[in-house]
């Protein structure tokens, strides 16, 4: 069972644009987390917020969380042609991760 | 460096054998989890062990099996009973069971090919 739905499935934007990607889901959760992963790699994690947070910022990355709406969103800021990759959001319950399908981000040099 | 490792890094498969796919680590991490990849479907759970010697199915057990004799070792394999297995295998562990702090450690993955 897929947990997280990411938005928009696909992403493409200029060098220096910023980039917003939106992550919905169904269930309580314990924290949400994003990862990155370049193709034909494993994924990397980039960022968890916990429940109880709403806000977490990790260098170009900036996290939001909101419970109420059951959903996040990871911005990145002022973005690089290797920030090209998929993003992942996985929502963490039960022990388990549960994770989206991903985003697909083009960053044009 | 710590890490985890995944090898073969691209697996052939005949129809009806049964092949075993490596994931080592070297993190002291308590709980490894595999996760398979097709396009478009995202990551799906197969197997998690949070402990030596124990392990769970995930959504998408069937066809395969697993088992945790050492804490740096979690082994999977793709049984003639899996109809459809080609797809890109993903270990990853994490320092805790609950992950509530911790993030997973992902290996580069396996591509297994049925021929």
């Amino acid at each position: 069972s897929q947990q997280g739905e990411e938005d928009p499935q696909a992403l493409s934007i200029q060098e220096g644009e910023n980039a917003t990607m939106n992550c919905s889901y169904k269930t309580s959760i314990n924290n949400l987390q994003w990862y990155r992963q370049n193709s034909g790699r494993g994924l990397v994690h980039l960022i968890l917020i916990r429940s109880n947070e709403r806000e977490k910022h990790s260098g170009r990355l900036r996290v939001t969380l909101d419970t109420s709406k059951k959903s996040s969103s990871l911005l990145i800021t002022a973005s690089r042609a290797a920030d090209t990759a998929s993003y992942f959001c996985a929502t963490g319950a039960n022990s388990k991760l549960t994770f989206g399908k991903g985003i697909t981000l083009s960053v044009r040099p | 460096d710590g890490g985890i490792t995944q090898s073969p890094k691209y697996l052939f498969r005949k129809e009806g054998q049964n092949v075993t796919l490596s994931c080592e680590q070297n993190l002291n991490h308590d709980a490894m989890y595999w996760y398979r990849q097709d396009p478009g479907q995202g990551l799906r759970l197969i197997y998690y062990s949070q402990i030596v010697n124990d392990f769970q199915k995930g959504d998408i057990a069937e066809g395969y099996s697993v088992s945790r004799e050492k804490k740096e070792s979690f082994p999977l394999t793709v049984t003639s009973a899996q109809k459809n297995p080609t797809a890109f295998y993903l270990c990853a562990s994490s320092a805790g069971p609950t992950h509530t702090v911790y993030g997973y450690t992902f290996g580069s993955g396996t591509r297994l090919t049925v021929v």
